[in-house]
Order: C-alpha cells, then sequence, then structure tokens
C-alpha cells in the first residue's frame, strides 16, 4: 500500500477566500482521485488528476472551482475557490496502487474545512 | 458510474458479536472495495473483492458478492471496542478506477 500525507489537515476560513490542499505520496503512482465528504454524507469523487494533463472533472464538478495540479507521479493539489459555507467538507485524496485493473484505491488522511 | 449503497444501519452490538453490514448496486462493477471511516478521519482500505470472486476473507472480516443480485455483505467476526466506526462499500467500474461509494454504515461496538 502507498503512504498518503495530506496538507492541511484542518482549516477554517472566510467566505470568499481560496484554500489549496497538497497530496504527497511516497512512491509513484498512475492514478490520483480528489473526493469530497460533506457533513454526515458519503464520499463523492471530484475528478482525476492527471499527470502532465489536465484533470478529468465528475458531473456537477469544474475547474475554475476545484483546480487541480499534477505536476508529477507523487504529487497533487486542490484548490477550493472562492469558498462559501456549502463548501465546508473533508477533501481527501487516494492513489490507485498496482498494475492491474482490479487496483485497491488507498486514501489519504484527509483535510477537514471550514468555511465561515 | 456505478452506485454503491449500503442498507441504512446504524448498528449497535455488544463487543464480541458479530456485525453484518449489506451494500446494493445498480450497475455492473469490476470490483466493490470496503473502507472504515473512524470519526470523520481517513478511509482505511479493507478488502477488495473481484467481480468474479464471490467471497473473500482477511482477518475477522469476510466478504461476500453475489453479482446476480448485485449485492455484498461484510461481516466482522469476534467485534472489538476498536471496530466502532463508519464503514463504506464503494464500486469500481471497468476500465478506470474511478469508485462510487455507498452511504454508509455507522457501528458502534459496546464494551
Amino acid at each position: 500500500s502507498a503512504v498518503i500525507s495530506q496538507k492541511p489537515s484542518r482549516d477554517i476560513c472566510q467566505r470568499g477566500t481560496s484554500l489549496t490542499i497538497q497530496c504527497q505520496v511516497d512512491s509513484q503512482v498512475t492514478m490520483m482521485f480528489w473526493y469530497r465528504q460533506q457533513p454526515g454524507q458519503s464520499l463523492t469523487l471530484i475528478a482525476t488528476a492527471n499527470q502532465g494533463s489536465e484533470a478529468t472533472y465528475e458531473s456537477g464538478f469544474v475547474i475554475d472551482k476545484f483546480p487541480i495540479s499534477r505536476p508529477n507521479l507523487t504529487f497533487s493539489t486542490l484548490t477550493v475557490s472562492n469558498m462559501s459555507p456549502e463548501d465546508s467538507s473533508i477533501y481527501l485524496c487516494s492513489v490507485a496502487t498496482g498494475g492491474s485493473s482490479y487496483n485497491e484505491q488507498f486514501f489519504g488522511p484527509g483535510t477537514r474545512l471550514t468555511v465561515l | 458510474s456505478q452506485q454503491g449503497e449500503e442498507d441504512p444501519q446504524a448498528l449497535s452490538i455488544q463487543e464480541g458479536e458479530n456485525a453484518t453490514m449489506n451494500c446494493s448496486y445498480k450497475t455492473s462493477i469490476n470490483n466493490l472495495q470496503w473502507y472504515r471511516q473512524n470519526s470523520g478521519r481517513g478511509l482505511v482500505h479493507l478488502i477488495l473483492i473481484r467481480s468474479n470472486e464471490r467471497e473473500k476473507h482477511s482477518g475477522r472480516l469476510r466478504v461476500t458478492l453475489d453479482t446476480s443480485k448485485k449485492s455484498s455483505s461484510l461481516l466482522i467476526t469476534a467485534s472489538r471496542a476498536a471496530d466502532t466506526a463508519s464503514y463504506f462499500c464503494a464500486t469500481g467500474g471497468y476500465g478506470n478506477n474511478r469508485l462510487a461509494f455507498g452511504k454508509g454504515n455507522q457501528v458502534v461496538v459496546i464494551p
């Protein structure tokens, strides 16, 4: 399995500001993902972070709101832009390891974001 | 993408008892994975079962998959207080690693 770290672990932000979350993996991985978990809810996939190209966003998520960078195979960032209280969530990055189509997916510890 | 959906359960059991939770989904899947989450923290990967597998064990965990019924179950045997957590199933599709998560089950193990 991969060891994944995220920064910050939590933050409290003001409405209208932006926050960039970092995700670092201890080994090179092909697939990295960003998920959101709203309070008391399950996880929803935001986007697939592609190395060297633009991220692939899921329905309901757009690049202007959630810009993603993936400069190499061990690192990615997610920015939550122009935040509102509805963006208060846990944001988690994950990686899929292995070379088969049955890849286990491992998650970072998450970033707990509160928007006032 | 596939949608895993657990039966909406909040289990409260005594330590030493078994806990069973279920997950159903709607479309064909490549694999199904179970996760544990403690107190809103990161997810811990428990087990992956492939679409061509029917049962899998890992320690005190037993997962079954019935693709004809599009359902899976997670059994935790001899539960411990440390098993108190939310448990999620997530389905993976073919050709990608995107996961669709179910709603989750809250399990409370009383010492």
